[in-house]
C-alpha cells in the first residue's frame, strides 16, 4: 500500500534559500530514506534515518524523524540550481518492502 | 562500475504482444525489486525478490511476472500488455536481503502500450 505522503507537491525557491520538504507515513517503520530523482531518471539514495534517531545530517542535507507523529522532513540548505529535482521519502516497516511517497518537485531558480 | 542496468530503455508495443524488460546488477546484491512510476502516484512496487528463486508480490502485481534464476538478473515479463501498463519502470537492488536499506536504481524503462 502507498503509505507515504509528501508535502508540498511542488516547491519553487531562489538559489541560496533553504528548502524544506515533509513526509508522513502510516505504519511503524524500521527506518526512513530520502531519494532524489532528476527528470525521468533513476532514483539516487540521499540519506537514511533509523527509527531510533531523531535527526541526521549529510553535507547540506538535514533529516528529522518524529515517530510519534509518523513524519519526517528533509531540509536542503543553501540551495543551488543543481538541486532542482524530485525528492521522495521511502519508509519500510519490514525487510520485504520499501514504500515510496508521491514526491516533492523542487525547482531552484538561479 | 557498480550499476543496475535495464533494457530496453524505451519500448513502444501493441496490446497483447508479450514483452520482457531485463534487469541486471553487478554488485552481488541479494534483494531486487521492480517499481512502476506514474504521474502523481510516486513509485509503486510490482514484485520483489529476497534471493535466488524467492519472489513475492508487491502492491501492484497484476499483469506482471518475474523470475530470479540467477542472483544478478531479475527480468520483468508482461505476458499480455495493456494500455494501463504504459508507465516508467525501474529496477532496484539492495546489498542485503532487506528492503529497508539503501537501494540502487536502474536508469528506467519507458514503456508505451498502444
Amino acid at each position: 500500500s502507498q503509505q507515504g505522503e509528501e508535502d508540498p507537491q511542488a516547491l519553487s525557491i531562489q538559489e541560496g534559500e533553504n528548502a524544506t520538504m515533509n513526509c508522513s507515513y502510516k505504519t511503524s517503520i524500521n527506518n526512513l530514506q530520502w531519494y532524489r530523482q532528476n527528470s525521468g531518471r533513476g532514483l539516487v539514495h540521499l540519506i537514511l534515518i533509523r527509527s531510533n534517531e531523531r535527526e541526521k545530517h549529510s553535507g547540506r542535507l538535514r533529516v528529522t524523524l518524529d515517530t510519534s507523529k509518523k513524519s519526517s522532513s528533509l531540509l536542503i540548505t543553501a540551495s543551488r540550481a543543481a538541486d532542482t529535482a524530485s525528492y521522495f521519502c521511502a519508509s519500510s516497516g519490514s525487510a520485504r518492502q520499501l514504500t515510496f511517497g508521491s514526491g516533492t518537485q523542487l525547482t531552484v531558480l538561479p | 562500475e557498480a550499476q543496475v542496468t535495464q533494457n530496453p530503455r524505451y519500448l513502444i508495443t501493441v496490446t497483447g504482444k508479450k514483452l520482457t524488460v531485463t534487469c541486471s546488477q553487478n554488485m552481488n546484491h541479494e534483494y531486487m525489486s521492480w517499481y512502476r512510476q506514474d504521474p502523481g502516484l510516486g513509485l509503486r512496487q510490482i514484485y520483489y525478490s529476497m534471493n535466488v528463486e524467492v519472489t513475492d508480490k508487491g502492491d501492484v502485481p497484476e499483469g506482471y511476472k518475474v523470475s530470479r534464476k540467477e542472483k544478478r538478473n531479475f527480468p520483468l515479463i508482461l505476458e499480455s500488455p495493456s494500455p494501463n501498463q504504459t508507465s516508467l519502470y525501474f529496477c532496484a537492488s539492495s546489498f542485503l536481503a532487506d528492503a529497508s536499506y539503501e537501494q540502487y536504481f536502474g536508469p528506467g524503462t519507458r514503456l508505451t502500450v498502444t
